[in-house]
């Protein structure tokens, strides 16, 4: 079955100092891949996505992420974190349907909590 | 473009009330999914709606279930509330010409439903 793990809960990280969020997922094929983020009293806003080609992907805020194969993983980074940056970060897999097709709906880790200290 | 838009944004109900929530698109988005969010199953996925019809389904009892509208606007219902069923009732919409994640979601805040 597809699953998505995220192994950190909670992460605090200086402002200015560089950031790494893990994502590991489980499926059978290329996946397609999502990080999403959370603040209080929001909804989910997508950071960026990967669905095939270069590995590493470019996304909002100043984030990137790098599709690892061999690793099962795809990664969050930033070079220099701002306060506002201290959200909840979701990482994500497109369900595959029973035949293999993109099933329309994600699969989502726990999530890691951001925090950003002064 | 106004974006999702979710009502009510908090609700309390009892045991064994049934409750509805609704969920407006963004104009011109066909899909509409739904996710329930708890501390501690996190997020997981309800169903999807397009062009008025149950498009894929999560693994939910029968107690929860939804409809779409010819404008797209979607409901979910949830009768017989548990203490259980307390979570985080997110919406998203995307365009959803074809099944798949291709076309990106675009989330609602969320309608915080309490059962006591």
């Amino acid at each position: 079955a597809q699953s998505v793990t995220q192994p950190d809960i909670h992460i605090t990280v200086s402002e200015g100092a560089s950031l790494e969020l893990r994502c590991n997922y489980s499926y059978g094929a290329t996946p397609y891949l999502f990080w999403y983020v959370q603040s209080p009293g929001q909804g989910l806003q997508l950071l960026l996505k990967y669905f095939s080609g270069d590995t590493l992907v470019q996304g909002i805020k100043g984030f990137e992420a790098e599709f690892k194969r061999s690793q099962s993983s795809f990664n969050l980074r930033k070079p220099s974190v701002h306060w506002s940056d201290a959200a909840e970060y979701f990482c994500a897999v497109g369900a595959l349907s029973f035949y293999g097709g993109s099933q329309g709906n994600l699969i989502f880790g726990k999530g890691t909590k951001l925090s950003v200290k002064p | 473009k106004a974006g999702v838009t979710q009502t009510p944004r908090y609700l309390i109900k009892t045991r064994g009330q049934q409750v509805t929530l609704s969920c407006s698109p963004i104009s011109g988005h066909r899909s509409v999914s739904w996710y329930q969010q708890t501390p501690g199953q996190g997020l997981q996925f309800l169903f999807e709606y397009f062009s008025e019809t149950q498009r894929n389904k999560g693994n939910f009892p029968g107690r929860f279930s939804g409809r779409q509208f010819s404008n797209s606007r979607s409901e979910m219902n949830v009768s017989t509330l548990e203490l259980g069923d307390s979570a985080l009732y997110l919406c998203a919409s995307s365009l959803g010409g074809t099944s798949g994640v291709y076309n990106e979601q675009f989330f609602g805040p969320g309608t915080r439903l309490t059962v006591l």
